[in-house]
Order: structure tokens, then sequence, then C-alpha cells
């Protein structure tokens, strides 16, 4: 079986600053790591994702995550945030093969002007 | 190109009730996942359809149930609501059995059990 913890449930920070949403896993077998994005009042996007290959991915708006398998975290991070970042992030993580996510408690990010 | 989309959007039930959620994937996906998001939680995992078939299970009581129909679209059933069945249900679709392919959400339906 496979857990996510994601260590903060809250982060504010001040726009234009870099912030980072940490994110560790436990599983006894291969995995794939996700990000999801929530918007309020909406579903889920998919952020970004890690299958196989480089440990470091990267989104279209600027965000990163990086793979690390010693450690077992996928932290996410942005060098810049925006007002539009305000969200709740989530950390997932899939056996390969299975496809059902398991999903983290969730980082409520606050950008403050 | 239409998304997943989930109906209705809101509902409010009372406790004892049945209520059935409907989903359609995105187009040209062909396996559902059913999700359900307590307030302030992380979605948890219910069931998966593919080829009309339930899949996987997470630790939900038989109370929960699914169907697939030959369009892929897909309905959820719960049976003698409870209170603590309110939340955000999200219904996932993506392609193929096993792989890795991306698995885009609705926008849910807000269940409120009275």
């Amino acid at each position: 079986a496979q857990s996510v913890t994601q260590l903060d449930s809250q982060v504010p920070v001040f726009e234009e600053a870099p912030v980072e949403l940490r994110c560790n896993y436990s599983s006894s077998v291969s995995v794939y790591l996700f990000w999801y994005v929530q918007y309020p009042n909406q579903g889920l996007q998919l952020l970004l994702k890690y299958l196989s290959g480089s440990t470091l991915v990267e989104s279209i708006n600027g965000f990163e995550a990086e793979f690390n398998k010693s450690q077992t975290s996928f932290h996410l991070r942005k060098p810049s945030v925006h007002i539009s970042d305000t969200a709740e992030y989530f950390c997932a993580v899939s056996e390969r093969g299975a496809q059902k996510l398991v999903f983290g408690q969730g980082t409520r990010l606050t950008i403050n002007p | 190109d239409a998304g997943v989309t989930q109906s209705p959007t809101h509902l409010i039930k009372t406790r004892g009730q049945q209520v059935t959620l409907r989903c359609s994937p995105k187009s040209g996906h062909d396996t559902v996942s059913w999700y359900q998001q307590a307030l302030g939680q992380g979605p948890q995992f219910i069931f998966q359809y593919y080829e009309e078939e339930e899949r996987q299970r997470g630790n939900f009581p038989d109370r929960f149930s699914g169907h697939q129909f030959p369009n892929y679209s897909s309905e959820l059933n719960v049976n003698a609501l409870l209170l603590g069945d309110s939340a955000l249900y999200l219904c996932a679709s993506s392609l193929g059995w096993g792989g890795a392919g991306e698995a885009f959400f609705g926008q849910g339906t807000r269940l409120t059990v009275v």
C-alpha cells in the first residue's frame, strides 16, 4: 500500500517570493508521482508528473518538482509566485500499472500582495 | 472537446436515502474512476471501471456501487446515506488500463446529507 504525507497544511507567501510545498511518500513498489492543483469550487488539474527518466520535472506555468528516491520525496517548487497561484495543491502517488491515485491531505497556498 | 462532465453539480439528500451521480468521460477515454473528497481532505479512491467492470476498489462499504455503460459513461450509487457521506464526489477519466495515462477530473458533485 502507498501513502502520501504533505508536511504543511497551509503555506502563506508574498507575491514574487519563492515557495516549496513538501511531499513525502511511502511505497514498497515502484510508483508514479503527481502534483494536482485545485482552484476554489473546481475539480483537480494535473500540474506535473514523474513517470521515469529525469528526476526533475517541470510544468508550463513555472512549477517544478524533483523526485528523490532515497528520501522518498517529491517536493514542488516555484521561484516566484503570482496571486493566481492561490489554490490547494495535492501530491499523489500511484503504483505502476494500477492507475489508482493515493492523495495527500493537501497544502493550501495563499499568496499575499 | 468536452472534458469530464459530472451531474448534478450540487445535491441535497436526507439520511437513509439513495443517490445516483453521473459522469461522462473525456472524449476518447475508456476508464473511469470515482473519488470522495471530504471537506479539508485529499480525495479518497472509491473504485475504477474499465470495460464495464469494476477493476479496483478502495476501502468503501458495499453501500457504494457503480456501473459503466457501453459508451464509457459511469454512475456512482450510494445507498442508505449517512451524514458522513457528505463530500465532493469527483470523477476522473483516463485512457487504457494499467498504464500511466493522465487522469482528467471533472468539477465534481457536491453532496450534502442532512
